[in-house]
C-alpha cells in the first residue's frame, strides 16, 4: 500500500534554529515526492519535488530510498516559515498524490 | 496564466441545500483533483478525471456527493442534500504528467 507517514502534528522552534521536517513513505516502486506548503488560510503551493534537487526559500529534502525517508531540512527557520507542511507521494506521472497528514511548523521570535 | 479558479470562495447554507462547487483548471492541464480539507482529516482526495473521464471517485464519502467535467476547461463538485459534517474546505487541483499540482484557493463551505 501506498503511504505518507508525518510523524509529528505539531513542531515548535525558536527563529534561526534548524528545522527538519519528517515524511516516511511506503511504495514498492519508484515515488516522486513532493513537499508542499500552506500558508494561514491560503491555497497549498508546492515547494519542493524531489527530482529537481532545488533549494526553495532555504529548504532542501534528499530522498533516501533506503530510510524512504524525504525529510525536509533548513538551517535557520525565520519567522515567515511557520505554515503547514505536507509531503506527498505520486505512483506514476500525473496520476494523484497521496499527502501525508501535514505538520505544523511554528517559528517563535 | 490565472492559475486554478475556484468559486465561490466562501459558501453558507442551510443543511438539506444543494451545493455546486465550481473549478476552472489551467488550461493544457490533463488532470484535475477535488480535495476535502478538515482539521480531523487532513487533505482526503475526493475524486480525480483524466482528460475530462473519472478515474477514481473511492474518496466520495457517499451518493450524496457527486463530480462532473463536462470539459477540459470546467468541473464542478455538488452535493445534495448538504449536511453539517460537510463543512470544509474544498480544494480543486491540476496538473500535468511529471508536475506537481496547482491548487486553487479552495472554497470554505459551512452548513448550518
Amino acid at each position: 500500500a501506498q503511504r505518507v507517514t508525518q510523524p509529528e502534528k505539531l513542531l515548535s522552534v525558536f527563529k534561526g534554529a534548524p528545522v527538519e521536517l519528517k515524511c516516511n513513505y511506503s511504495y514498492s516502486g519508484s515515488p516522486e515526492l513532493f513537499w508542499y506548503v500552506q500558508y494561514s488560510r491560503q491555497r497549498l503551493q508546492l515547494l519542493l519535488r524531489h527530482i529537481s534537487r532545488e533549494s526553495i526559500k532555504g529548504f532542501t529534502a534528499d530522498l533516501n530510498k533506503g530510510e524512504t525517508s524525504f525529510h525536509l531540512k533548513k538551517p535557520f527557520a525565520q519567522e515567515e516559515d511557520s505554515a503547514m507542511y505536507y509531503c506527498a507521494l505520486r505512483n506514476n506521472q500525473g496520476g494523484k498524490l497521496i499527502f501525508g497528514q501535514g505538520t505544523e511548523l511554528s517559528v517563535k521570535p | 496564466d490565472a492559475g486554478v479558479i475556484q468559486s465561490p470562495r466562501h459558501e453558507v447554507t442551510e443543511m438539506g441545500q444543494e451545493v455546486t462547487l465550481r473549478c476552472k483548471p489551467i488550461s493544457g492541464h490533463d488532470y484535475l483533483f477535488w480535495y476535502r480539507q478538515t482539521m480531523m482529516r487532513g487533505l482526503e482526495l475526493l475524486i480525480y478525471f483524466n482528460n475530462n473521464v473519472p478515474i477514481d471517485d473511492s474518496g466520495m464519502p457517499e451518493d450524496r456527493f457527486s463530480a462532473k467535467m463536462p470539459n477540459a476547461s470546467f468541473s464542478t463538485l455538488k452535493i445534495q442534500p448538504s449536511e453539517p459534517r460537510d463543512s470544509a474546505v474544498y480544494f480543486c487541483a491540476s496538473s500535468m504528467p511529471y508536475y506537481g499540482y496547482t491548487f486553487g484557493s479552495g472554497t470554505r463551505l459551512t452548513v448550518v
